[in-house]
Order: structure tokens, then C-alpha cells, then sequence
């Protein structure tokens, strides 16, 4: 069974960081692409960041380009998603998602997601 | 600036209905397009991608359709698990865009 489970979120004050981190177990990790998706409460559903299988290749929405950084490492399991210089407007629920397979794909597992909130 | 623009925003229907949500994409999707249902305090579950196809145990009284920058979601003999918000997706390239959710409320 496909598992995703999140990690990290939490409070932090406009301009801070925080490491989100996504452990996958029940696939093959290495040969899917994954990525993050927060949903801000009471709203809809907003798509942040794309990684290859071996992480070589990125993409980012616009409104988190520059701050954030996703990587992976395929040995242990394991994608993050480093915030950086956090804005309230980021405060959501961020999900780690795992493509349906290779290739432009959609998104066939969610985790439950990590709360971040983000205020002074 | 991709958008995804779905309409109508909310609905309101009876068991046994059949709904309509249409999901308009600013840039050609081609048939990179998913549907996804999502019931209240769970995650986003998929329904459809590449336009039409059914994901595994979706029943067929869903069905999508359209192509480039227009496509719909139709669920016909609506059941009381139905309701919840869905989302159209664009996956062919960065930004992966969701649409902004239809609310589907059952009277």
C-alpha cells in the first residue's frame, strides 16, 4: 500500500524557514515523479512544485519560485521541500503527492498533509 | 499566467441528478486534464485523467470530456457520496494548475 506521510510544518514568523519532509513507502520510490500541493484553509487547491524521479529536474509555481526548494533522496525514501522567507499567505496544508506513473502524469496518492502556519 | 477556470463555482442537486462542471484552460491542455473529487477534512481523490480515462474503482456514472481548452465532468444517477468539491488539473507542463473547485452540495 502506498504511503505518504508529511512532516515539519508548524508555527514560524513571516521571513522565517521551515523543512517539510515527505517519507514514502509501499512503491518504488526512485522511478516516480512526486511534488507538493498546499491547500490554504477554506480554499481551494493550490500545486507548488514538481521533481523528476532522480531529481534532476524542478519546477515551481510562480508564487513560491525563489523561496522554496524541493529535493529528494532515493535512497532513503524521503522528498523535501525547503520554505524559505515565509509569508503569512503561505500558511496551509502541504501535501506530498506522488504521480499515477512516469511522464506528465497527475497525482494518484496524497499524504494528509503537514500544517504550516505562518504569523506573528 | 496558466489559469484554470471551472464553473459553476457551486451547485446544488438531488440524488439521481445529473451535474455538469466545466473546467476552461487559458493555454491549450491537450488531453493532459484529471478530475478530482474531494469530500470534507480528507484529500483530493482521482477520479479521471487524460480527459476520459476512469481511475482505478471510479464508477462510470462519471465521465469526462472535451479537449485543448475546454472539457467537462459529467456524473449522472448522483449518490449521496458525490458531494464534496472538484477540481480540474492541467498536467502537461509546469505549472501543473488546479481549477479553483466546484462545490457540489446534495439537496
Amino acid at each position: 500500500e502506498v504511503q505518504l506521510v508529511e512532516s515539519g510544518g508548524g508555527l514560524v514568523q513571516p521571513g522565517g524557514s521551515l523543512r517539510l519532509s515527505c517519507a514514502a513507502s509501499g512503491f518504488r520510490f526512485s522511478i516516480y515523479e512526486m511534488g507538493w500541493v498546499r491547500q490554504a484553509p477554506g480554499k481551494g487547491l493550490e500545486w507548488l512544485s514538481y521533481i523528476g524521479h532522480d531529481g534532476m529536474t524542478t519546477y515551481y509555481a510562480d508564487s513560491v519560485r525563489g523561496r522554496f526548494t524541493v529535493s529528494r533522496d532515493n535512497v532513503k525514501d524521503v522528498m523535501t521541500l525547503q520554505m524559505n522567507n515565509l509569508r503569512v499567505e503561505d500558511t496551509a496544508v502541504y501535501h506530498c503527492v506522488k504521480d499515477i506513473y512516469g511522464g506528465a502524469t497527475p497525482f494518484d496518492s496524497w499524504g494528509q498533509g503537514t500544517l504550516v502556519v505562518v504569523s506573528s | 499566467d496558466i489559469q484554470m477556470t471551472q464553473s459553476p463555482g457551486s451547485l446544488s442537486a438531488s440524488v439521481g441528478d445529473t451535474i455538469i462542471i466545466t473546467c476552461r484552460a487559458s493555454h491549450d491542455a491537450g488531453r493532459y486534464l484529471a478530475w478530482y473529487q474531494q469530500r470534507p477534512g480528507t484529500v483530493p481523490k482521482l477520479l479521471i485523467y487524460n480527459v476520459s480515462t476512469l481511475h482505478i474503482g471510479v464508477p462510470s456514472r462519471f465521465r469526462g470530456s472535451g479537449s485543448a481548452t475546454e472539457f467537462t465532468l459529467t456524473v449522472t444517477s448522483l449518490q449521496p457520496g458525490d458531494f464534496g468539491t472538484y477540481y480540474c488539473q492541467r498536467y502537461s507542463s509546469a505549472p501543473r494548475a488546479f481549477g479553483q473547485g466546484t462545490k457540489v452540495e446534495i439537496k
